[in-house]
Parts: structure tokens; C-alpha cells; sequence
């Protein structure tokens, strides 16, 4: 079946360093792919998203590409901040049987230090 | 104020009580759905709903119901058949061929 597998946190980083979090996917067909970000007690809020292979998705500093051929879909951030401090999803978008749902990564725990 | 909101922020259950969740959207969209969230799992699916009467088990259905008799609502209801209901419960609406919404969620305590 469709699944998504992210690096495992937390990733700790100093403010301005450059962040990766790397996501690979396993679906049948061509899936789009979403980066969603958690803040300590709210829901999801969409990041980035990329609908077909080699789109990069891109919004706050942050960018994602597509990439069918290894079947990935990394995060990253030139230089992060304090505020990014957060929990970070990857997610797949999988049809079947004419219904439409999200498969999600078991989520990468950041954490920015001044 | 257009969204989707989830009531109430803050739910605690005894044990063997049934318990529902709200979940309300103005925004017209059709398919509507139920996420759990466990710590370092993710979000695993409950339910989901396509159109108003009709609704889809998950991969985590066991010890919960819904119901869809309106397109604003999709209400979950935890039941005292589930096992280890404490757990973040987001309901999200599907806004675009792309897009999914989430609500700000409800997280539920089994006292």
C-alpha cells in the first residue's frame, strides 16, 4: 500500500543553519506530495505542496521538490529561525476506489536554538 | 468568519462513556475527515466522509462512529469500545484537488 517514511527526530539546530528533512514515499501511480507543520497545540497548517514530478513547492523560506525517481520529497531551509521551532509532515495524496485521502509520516520534531 | 471548527479544545471521558466530537465547516466542501494523532505515529485516519449519508472506514476505525446528516457537520463519536481513546483528534476538509484544511483539534483524556 501507499506509505510515507520521514527521518526520525527531533532534529535540534542552531538559529541560521540549514535544515533538511528527508521524506520518501512508496504509491502506486503519481501522488501529490504535501509538507505540513504542527506549533504546540494547534492543528495542521499547509507549508508546501507539489503535484507532479520535478514541481518544487515553496512558501517561507522553505522548498520541497518532487523527485520520481527516487521517490522523494525532502524539506529544506537556507537558514532557520527560532519561530520554526515546530513539528513538520510529510504527506502523500492517495485515490482509491474513487475516494481521496491523506497518508501522512510519522512527523519530525524541530528544534531551533538562539 | 469562514472554516472549520472543532469543539471543544478540551474533552475528558470517565471510563465506559461515550463521548462526541464536533466538527463544523462553512465552507461548502463535501468530503470531510477524521485524523487521530498519537505521539511519534502521525496521524492515522478514522473516518471520512465523500457527500452527506455516506461515510468510509480508515485504517483505525474500530471503537468509533460518525454520522453525516449535513454537509456543515461530521460529528465522531468515541465509544466505550475503544480500547485507548486518549490521544489529539483532528478533523480536516478536503478544499481543492490538492488542498486539504485542518481544524485546530480536540484532544481527549480518558480520566
Amino acid at each position: 500500500g501507499n506509505s510515507v517514511t520521514q527521518m526520525e527526530g527531533p532534529v535540534t539546530l542552531s538559529e541560521e543553519a540549514f535544515l533538511t528533512i528527508n521524506c520518501t514515499y512508496t504509491a502506486t501511480g503519481y501522488p501529490s506530495l504535501f509538507w505540513y507543520v504542527q506549533y504546540p497545540g494547534e492543528g495542521l497548517q499547509l507549508l508546501l505542496k507539489a503535484t507532479k514530478a520535478d514541481d518544487k513547492g515553496s512558501n517561507k523560506g522553505f522548498e520541497a521538490t518532487y523527485r520520481k525517481e527516487t521517490t522523494s520529497f525532502h524539506l529544506e531551509k537556507g537558514s532557520v529561525q527560532v519561530s520554526d521551532s515546530a513539528v513538520y509532515f510529510c504527506a502523500l495524496s492517495s485515490t482509491s476506489g474513487g475516494y481521496n485521502k491523506l497518508i501522512f509520516g510519522a512527523g519530525t520534531r524541530l528544534a531551533v536554538h538562539p | 468568519d469562514g472554516g472549520i471548527t472543532q469543539s471543544p479544545k478540551y474533552l475528558f471521558r470517565k471510563e465506559g462513556q461515550n463521548v462526541t466530537l464536533s466538527c463544523e465547516q462553512n465552507l461548502n466542501h463535501d468530503a470531510m475527515y477524521w485524523y487521530r494523532q498519537d505521539p511519534g505515529q502521525g496521524l492515522r485516519l478514522i473516518y471520512y466522509s465523500q457527500i452527506v449519508n455516506d461515510f468510509q472506514k480508515g485504517d483505525i476505525a474500530e471503537g468509533y462512529s460518525v454520522s453525516r446528516e449535513k454537509k456543515e457537520s461530521f460529528p465522531l463519536t468515541v465509544t466505550s469500545a475503544q480500547k485507548n481513546p486518549t490521544a489529539f483528534y483532528l478533523c480536516a476538509i478536503k478544499e481543492t484537488d490538492y488542498g486539504y484544511t485542518f481544524g485546530s483539534g480536540t484532544r481527549l483524556t480518558v480520566v
